[in-house]
């Protein structure tokens, strides 16, 4: 099993939909998680990140379940320009201090 | 302005050469990272360095060399051993290991 889980996609919406990204991770004691957002041949760049329950930043927000192990990120009324790769990441903690990151679902908003 | 700088930013290499990728950053951030990224994959961890001297080999450290004397630089050396090299090749910083990590723009190394 992944260390950090996501759909790959694509998903296909239209402008001004809203949409869902699920993320499961295995590692229960994983405190601090991110959303890393990835155009195409671009570096990631940070969008969100999630230390407790949630966190809102405009059209978008952010939850995180303890219980069921699982982050997710809603996207309202979507424009073109959120169109790209969505990367869900945990902080593994403890001695090894990394990262892990998911490989992404692809988000592809249409006109 | 702060940020981290990845150059060149295309490279290709030769059968049996050694090549270097460079990576400063002016963020004054304590931990470095190395990653690679092949089409259609997630980020897969190379190296890291969380303070000046010291580094830890990631998940995929065979056939790369790294150093960190300085606080801003985390070159990477990939050698003539990693057989597989072509790939889009990431590096970030973090002020602390728990904290979000920033990505320069990357270098695009191919095989000639």
């Amino acid at each position: 099993r992944k260390e950090v889980e996501q759909d790959p996609g694509p998903f296909n919406v239209p402008e001004g939909a809203t949409v869902a990204f699920n993320c499961t991770y295995s590692n229960s004691a994983s405190q601090s998680f991110f959303w890393y957002r990835q155009d195409c041949r671009k570096e990631p760049k940070l969008l969100m990140s999630v230390y407790s329950s949630g966190n809102e930043d405009g059209r978008f927000t952010a939850q995180l379940n303890r219980a069921s192990q699982y982050i997710s990120l809603l996207i309202r009324d979507s424009k073109l320009s959120d169109s790209a790769t969505y990367l869900c990441v945990s902080w593994d903690g403890g001695a090894t201090n990394k990262l892990i990151f998911g490989t992404g679902t692809l988000l592809a908003v249409q006109p | 302005d702060g940020g981290i700088t990845q150059s060149p930013k295309y490279l290709f290499r030769k059968e049996g050469q050694n090549v270097t990728l460079s990576c400063e950053q002016n963020l004054n951030h304590d931990a470095m990272y190395w990653y690679r990224q092949d089409p259609g994959q997630g980020l897969r961890l190379i190296y890291y360095s969380q303070i000046v001297n010291d580094f830890q080999k990631g998940d995929i450290a065979e056939g790369y060399s790294v150093s960190r004397e300085k606080k801003e630089s985390f070159p990477l050396t990939v050698t003539s051993a990693q057989k597989n090299p072509t790939a889009f090749y990431l590096c970030a910083s973090s002020i602390r290991g728990n904290q979000p990590q920033h990505f320069g723009d990357g270098t695009r190394l191919s095989i000639l």
